[in-house]
């Protein structure tokens, strides 16, 4: 799978939107851009994952270059709840039953 | 509430004592994994099971062992730990190719 490269940290005041990064310069064509985040000591939480178009839910949205070297996630209205590490990451798909390998992530902190 | 249960939350052990670590899922998945997160790093994983098979043993110690009875539950066997192995265990199911569902994790010290 490909690397991803983020940000290690980054504040947002609270109602405003979160603009997560994350860069994949190797990304192949077969590879899908996945985002999951850990509140502090629970288990990851998937949030949204895309090909090439952009993409939205109720959680965030998927922003994806053209070129797909480079993605945002967006969380719209940030809230002291969405205070987690955000981890982006590149995965081929099909993948079997292929492990998810989290990398260090973006810590996030919402601040009121 | 993700539909993947742990149990126990948290656990105190020695490093003499013996103890297991459960996970249990019906949301209908075929695979599970084991993940583990010191303090300050990232998640690592340590064992993939596919349909009550083990996959994948990332180069883990014997001290830990894994054990798949059937597709909903998922146990790690703990003896003789050191230390250094206290750290939260997460337990992760999927169906096929979907998305990771995740435990909310059994954080483990071992004195």
């Amino acid at each position: 799978d490909a690397k991803t490269t983020q940000p290690p940290s980054m504040d947002c005041a609270e109602g405003r939107a979160a603009n997560l990064p994350c860069n994949h310069s190797t990304i192949s064509g077969n590879e899908y851009v996945y985002w999951y985040r850990q509140i502090h000591s629970q288990g990851p939480q998937y949030i949204i994952h895309g090909l090439k178009n952009n993409e939205t839910n109720e959680m965030a949205s998927l922003i994806i270059t053209e070129d797909r070297k480079s993605s945002t996630l967006i969380l719209p209205h940030a809230t002291l709840r969405d205070t987690a590490v955000y981890y982006c990451i590149v995965r081929v798909y099909p993948s079997g039953n292929t492990p998810l390998v989290f990398g260090k992530g973006t810590r996030l902190s919402v601040i009121a | 509430e993700t539909g993947v249960t742990q149990t126990p939350r948290h656990l105190v052990m020695g490093m003499t004592n013996k103890k297991s670590l459960k996970c249990e899922q019906h949301l209908g998945h075929n695979a599970m994994y084991w993940y583990k997160q010191s303090a300050k790093k990232p998640l690592e994983l340590m064992f993939v099971y596919s349909l009550e098979e083990r996959v994948e043993n990332n180069s883990v110690p014997s001290r830990f062992s894994p054990e798949c009875p059937n597709s909903s539950h998922l146990f790690l066997h703990l003896h003789t730990l050191q230390p250094e192995d206290s750290a939260l265990y997460l337990c992760a199911s999927r169906l096929g190719n979907e998305k990771l569902f995740f435990g909310s994790g059994t954080q483990l010290s071992v004195l």
